[in-house]
């Protein structure tokens, strides 16, 4: 079983309200990452860390933002929803210093926005 | 274009049948490739990793075969049990350190009936 733990699992918000999705993982992993993922498609990155205030953007823009303030913990939030933003969010990590795919993941949470 | 193809996009099989998953890629230079499960509603996970150097490795009754001169790989199922049921990601690394980047196929929907 994965140590990394995402919430809320589900969530259905109205536009406009402010969300985060919160992820933790218990593993001490330095790096860690958030993708999107709709269905039928690929994951696409969209935040990664390597490490304590640490953010970089990935491959697909996105309007959220993330904060790494412990190593542990990385949350991703969205200031403003927009049905645009439904999708699953999956959080990965991996530990320093290994192979660029040896990613655990998070069991996702999927974002409707109405 | 998606540099990580797998087919079929879906499946559909009988239980206890066997069945095989394909994977082409055109990622280089190349590092290694990992096959993940992913269920419904669920994170990915690994079910076998394979370097430049392997060509068949196996976890159970999932089989992985790679053949890095055709940028080939396929995923092998023995004897399907209903759990098998899930999305199977084909993922390709260009670097084999925390610098390398990742290439996510979009999957091929498994669906095993009794």
């Amino acid at each position: 079983e994965a140590d990394i733990y995402q919430t809320p699992r589900y969530l259905v918000i109205g536009t406009g309200k402010k969300i985060t999705l919160e992820c933790s993982q218990t593993m001490g992993h330095d790096k860690m990452y958030w993708y999107q993922q709709d269905p039928g498609m690929e994951l696409h990155l969209i935040h990664y860390s390597y490490g304590v205030n640490s953010t970089e953007k990935g491959d697909l823009s996105s309007e959220s933002t993330v904060s790494r303030i412990r190593t542990e913990h990385f949350p991703l939030t969205l200031e403003s929803a927009r049905p645009s933003h439904t999708s699953q969010y999956l959080c990965a990590s991996s530990e320093k210093g290994s192979g660029a795919n040896v990613l655990t993941f998070g069991a996702g949470s999927r974002l409707t926005v109405l | 274009k998606n540099q990580v193809e797998q087919s079929p996009q879906s499946l559909i099989i009988l239980e206890g049948k066997n069945c095989t998953l394909q994977c082409n890629y055109t990622v280089s230079p190349f590092s290694n490739l990992r096959w993940y499960k992913q269920d419904t509603g669920r994170g990915p996970v690994s079910l076998t990793i394979m370097t430049f150097s392997e060509n068949t490795k196996s976890n159970g009754r999932y089989t992985a075969t790679l053949d890095a001169d055709t940028k080939q790989s396929s995923l092998h199922i023995t004897a399907s049990q209903l759990s098998d049921s899930a999305s199977y990601i084909c993922v390709v690394s260009d670097r084999g350190s925390t610098l390398g980047r990742l290439y996510f196929g979009r999957g091929t929907q498994l669906t095993v009936w009794p």
